[in-house]
């Protein structure tokens, strides 16, 4: 299977400070990645959609300046939570596209970042 | 708007079948069934996905009715390891575009010693 890889995996910061997310994929290339998060006892929330060389497209209710995205590269996509505040505190977890024939893809998944915003 | 109905959680004994139920009535002929599961504080795992044809990998069997307004997962010989949520998820394939991926709630599968 495809495998997609997230740095950090779990990351603490304080109110006020910006965090970056790295979402990477390791053995393909995936013009288009996607960013959740998840809260505790729910399900994921789709936040923006990826798309390599782009601007990205967010999901409505998101802040596009608050959640900056930036895919510069077939394999590299990052978020960065810009001035996080407690209420930011969740489970962020990437999926990168993979096409497995011309009529069909797949996303595979990173395995996620924790963050916790004191 | 639910696309599809999933029971909100299962048991199933080791070591048998475990059979995973969707129901996906509005599907439309050029939406595909894909089924992940997600164990816990872990990203989702793809398993498998289909358009009409039953498929079958190395992690699990998709049994699609022929009218195609439900699935079944099958999980064969059910481990202790595939204690999970399943999500059973339906989406257009990607030359009709909207590639997102809609979660629903899942079924919590616990596998029983």
């Amino acid at each position: 299977g495809a495998v997609v890889s997230q740095h950090p995996s779990r990351v603490i910061c304080k109110s006020g400070t910006s965090v970056k997310i790295e979402c990477r994929s390791l053995d393909f290339q995936a013009t288009t990645m996607f960013w959740y998060r998840q809260f505790p006892k729910q399900s994921l929330m789709l936040m923006a959609t990826s798309n390599e060389g782009s601007k990205a497209t967010y999901e409505q209710g998101v802040e596009k300046d608050k959640f900056l995205i930036n895919h510069a590269s077939l394999t590299l996509s990052t978020l960065t939570v810009t001035s996080a505040h407690p209420e930011d505190s969740s489970f962020y977890i990437c999926s990168a596209r993979r096409a497995t024939s011309a009529w069909t893809d797949t996303q595979y998944f990173g395995p996620g970042t924790r963050l916790t915003v004191l | 708007d639910a696309k599809t109905t999933q029971p909100p959680s299962m048991d199933c004994a080791e070591g048998r079948a475990a059979n995973l139920p969707c129901n996906h009535s509005t599907i439309s002929g050029n939406e595909y069934v894909y089924w992940y599961r997600q164990i816990h504080s872990q990203g989702p795992q793809y398993i498998i996905h289909g358009l009409k044809n039953n498929e079958t990998n190395e992690m699990a069997s998709l049994i699609i009715t022929e009218d195609r307004k439900s699935s079944t997962l099958i999980l064969p010989h059910a481990t202790l390891r595939d204690t999970a949520v399943y999500y059973c998820i339906v989406r257009p394939g990607p030359n009709f575009g909207n590639e997102k991926l809609t979660f629903g709630t899942g079924t919590r599968l616990t596998i029983i010693p």
